[in-house]
């Protein structure tokens, strides 16, 4: 089945450094890959999404990048904020199903 | 309303004890899903329905049930619950099946004793 690694586990910068975050996934039927983010306590919200038909995709300060024969897609945050501090998880599916598999996890740390 | 809601926030039951989540969400979504969160580890899916049909059993202990009354309702009924089921317990709905943003609850804050 469906197997996606996340990396780093931790990630700590300082405010208006850049972040990433990357993700490999092994199913190559894989066809949609969304970002969550969860604050200490609180639910799971989308932050971006990217489907496999495109490459990059930007919202402001966040863009992912998905690189499909590698199997690999990323999260970039700019000019991090110290409200940007949360775990991110990324996760990943095929389009016909409803099963989403996610990452391991990142713990991103924004110091002001 | 743009929003999933669960009820309760916290839930403690002893192993013999049976119990009730519940989930609501009024935005039309399909497709509705039960998922298990342990501290620091990623949402883990147990059930998918979709058109208030169960189409995913992500192979959960018959302790767990789950129901879909109607389009917008989902419960996860609890019996002789293990101390090792403690968790986060998230619900979340899509529009339709695959492609789709899922909404999270809030979660239920579940500990058995």
């Amino acid at each position: 089945g469906e197997n996606v690694e996340q990396h780093p586990s931790t990630l700590s910068v300082q405010e208006g450094d850049s972040a990433v975050i990357k993700c490999t996934y092994s199913d190559s039927a894989s066809n949609y890959f969304p970002w969550y983010k969860q604050e200490l306590g609180k639910r799971p919200q989308l932050i971006i999404d990217i489907r496999s038909n495109v490459g990059e995709k930007k919202d402001q300060r966040i863009a992912v990048t998905l690189n499909k024969t590698a199997k690999h897609f990323s999260l970039h945050i700019t000019e991090t904020q110290p409200e940007d501090s949360a775990v991110y998880f990324c996760a990943a599916s095929r389009g016909n199903t409803d099963k989403l598999i996610f990452g391991t996890g990142t713990r991103l740390q924004v110091f002001p | 309303d743009t929003e999933v809601t669960q009820t309760p926030k916290h839930l403690v039951m002893g192993m013999t004890n049976k119990k009730s989540l519940k989930c609501e969400q009024h935005m039309g979504h399909r497709a509705m899903y039960w998922y298990k969160q342990k501290a620091k580890k990623p949402p883990e899916l147990m059930f998918v329905y979709s058109y208030e049909k169960l189409s995913i059993n992500e192979s959960v202990p018959s302790r767990f049930s789950p129901e879909c009354p109607n389009s917008s309702l989902l419960n996860l009924h609890l019996h002789a619950l293990q101390p090792e089921d403690s968790a986060l317990y998230l619900c979340a709905s899509s529009q339709d099946k695959g492609w789709r943003e899922q909404f999270f609850g809030p979660g239920t804050r579940l500990t058995v004793l």
